[in-house]
């Protein structure tokens, strides 16, 4: 079975600062990782991903996420936040090596950046 | 226009009652997702459908039912709601032919059960 833990309900940071969005995984085959942001009242909205190749993937809006595969991590990072990245960020993973896979997503994180 | 449309986008029923939500997409994806969402639970996967005749389970299936009416159209439907089933419902969509399987989400329908 494959699982994915985002270890922080809550992230705070000050406009400006770097941000970290945590996530770990868990999968049989090979990862395939991916962020999700969901602003309010929104559906959720593709960020990023990493299939293989390079382990700092770069997505929208100025996200990047470096892919761990000792760690088993995939935290997604930003050198500069901005009030208007305040949102609900999800972590999935599915298995790479199985075309019927699913996605399974992690619980989210409130991201809240402060002016 | 969005890619991907959902009907309702906000439903308040009663307990007992049939609902339908409907799903429908334009991107020309072959798979189609329903999933429901609740503070602090994440994204749950209630059904999917990888083409037009196949239908799964997902993890909490119980108490919902989907029909595929074309690849475009996928809706969920809650014979008898119950209080428990209020929630925020999405649909998603995903190609085949590319391996990664990058969902696509609609807007999300709020559904309240009273």
């Amino acid at each position: 079975a494959q699982s994915v833990a985002q270890p922080e309900d809550q992230v705070n940071v000050a406009e400006g600062n770097p941000l970290t969005v945590k996530c770990t995984y868990s999968v049989s085959g090979n990862p395939y990782l991916f962020w999700y942001v969901q602003y309010p009242n929104r559906g959720l909205q593709f960020l990023l991903k990493y299939i293989t190749g390079d382990n700092l993937v770069k997505g929208s809006y100025g996200f990047e996420a470096e892919f761990n595969k000792s760690q088993t991590s995939f935290h997604l990072k930003k050198p500069s936040a901005l009030v208007s990245d305040s949102a609900l960020y999800f972590c999935a993973v599915r298995d790479g090596g199985t075309n019927a896979g699913k996605s399974t997503f992690g619980d989210g994180t409130t991201l809240t950046v402060k002016p | 226009d969005a890619d991907v449309t959902q009907t309702p986008r906000n439903r308040i029923t009663k307990t007992g009652k049939r609902i339908m939500l409907e799903c429908s997409q334009t991107k020309g994806h072959d798979r189609m997702y329903w999933y429901r969402q609740d503070p602090g639970l994440g994204l749950r996967l209630i059904y999917y459908s990888f083409d037009v005749k196949d239908i799964n389970k997902g993890e909490i299936s119980d108490g919902y039912s989907v029909s595929r009416q074309a690849q475009a159209k996928f809706s969920l439907s809650l014979e008898s709601a119950i209080p428990n089933q209020t929630a925020l419902y999405f649909c998603a969509t995903s190609d085949s032919w590319l391996a990664s399987h990058t969902q696509y989400f609609g807007p999300g329908t709020r559904l309240t059960v009273l």
